[in-house]
């Protein structure tokens, strides 16, 4: 079966221009989830999705990030003005159900530094 | 709101020996308590996970014991090998469809061949 996919992999930009992740979860999966992993940190949840709903996004600091998950199924995280502490490895996850239910299957991640 | 804190940050061990990863939590309606590992520049993959209703599970070398009323739970690997070297991360959770996993600063292990 197909992993989550997850581009670009490597981004570098400059602060206050801005990115967008791309994310296409398990084939299956209702539950969608976005992580900031700041190098030696716990990933951090930004945004929880069940289907094309928003579970949690008490994390997503909403005047500079926004996210979407249209018709249930990929995602996309968009960072606008990027600042010097948003460089960090965004990690996307899916799960056939809630969290609290069982493994969470994560993408390669997308490494975002900027400058 | 919901914290986990993960002990200790560092840990180094020679090939052979135990290592013990300790979390605490502070939501105390968390019943599921998975363990991930990171190996360098990799995507976590869960290792090992428990829930409220038992104490302790094993799975080979690696064991996870849980102490409700403490709000802590421990992962335990014995006879490390050199290819447990990575992060590892541990998380709680209600379970539910809208529980949000949170997890804890991680443990870099390094095991000495």
């Amino acid at each position: 079966e197909a992993g989550v996919a997850q581009s670009p992999r490597y981004k570098i930009i400059e602060k206050r221009q801005s990115v967008a992740f791309w994310c296409n979860p398990i084939s299956g999966h209702a539950t969608l989830y976005w992580y900031q992993q700041i190098l030696g940190q716990g990933p951090k949840l930004l945004i929880q999705f069940q289907n094309n709903g928003v579970v949690d996004d008490s994390q997503l600091p909403k005047d500079r990030f926004s996210a979407e998950r249209l018709k249930g199924v990929d995602s996309t995280l968009k960072i606008q003005p990027a600042k010097l502490e948003d460089s960090a490895v965004y990690l996307c996850a899916s799960s056939p159900l809630g969290a609290g239910t069982g493994e969470l299957f994560f993408g390669e991640g997308s490494r975002l530094t900027v400058l | 709101g919901e914290n986990v804190e993960q002990h200790p940050s560092t840990l180094s061990v020679q090939e052979g020996d135990s290592a013990v990863i300790k979390c605490t939590y502070s939501d105390s309606a968390s019943n599921y308590f998975p363990w991930y590992k990171q190996e360098l520049g990799k995507r976590p993959q869960l290792i090992i996970d428990i829930r409220s209703n038992v104490g302790e599970k094993k799975d080979q070398r690696i064991a996870v014991t849980l102490n409700k009323t403490a709000k802590h739970f421990s992962l335990h690997i014995t006879e490390t090998q050199p290819e447990d070297s990575a992060v590892y991360f541990c998380a709680a959770s209600r379970s539910s469809n809208t529980g949000k996993l949170i997890f804890g600063q991680g443990t870099t292990l390094q095991v000495k061949p």
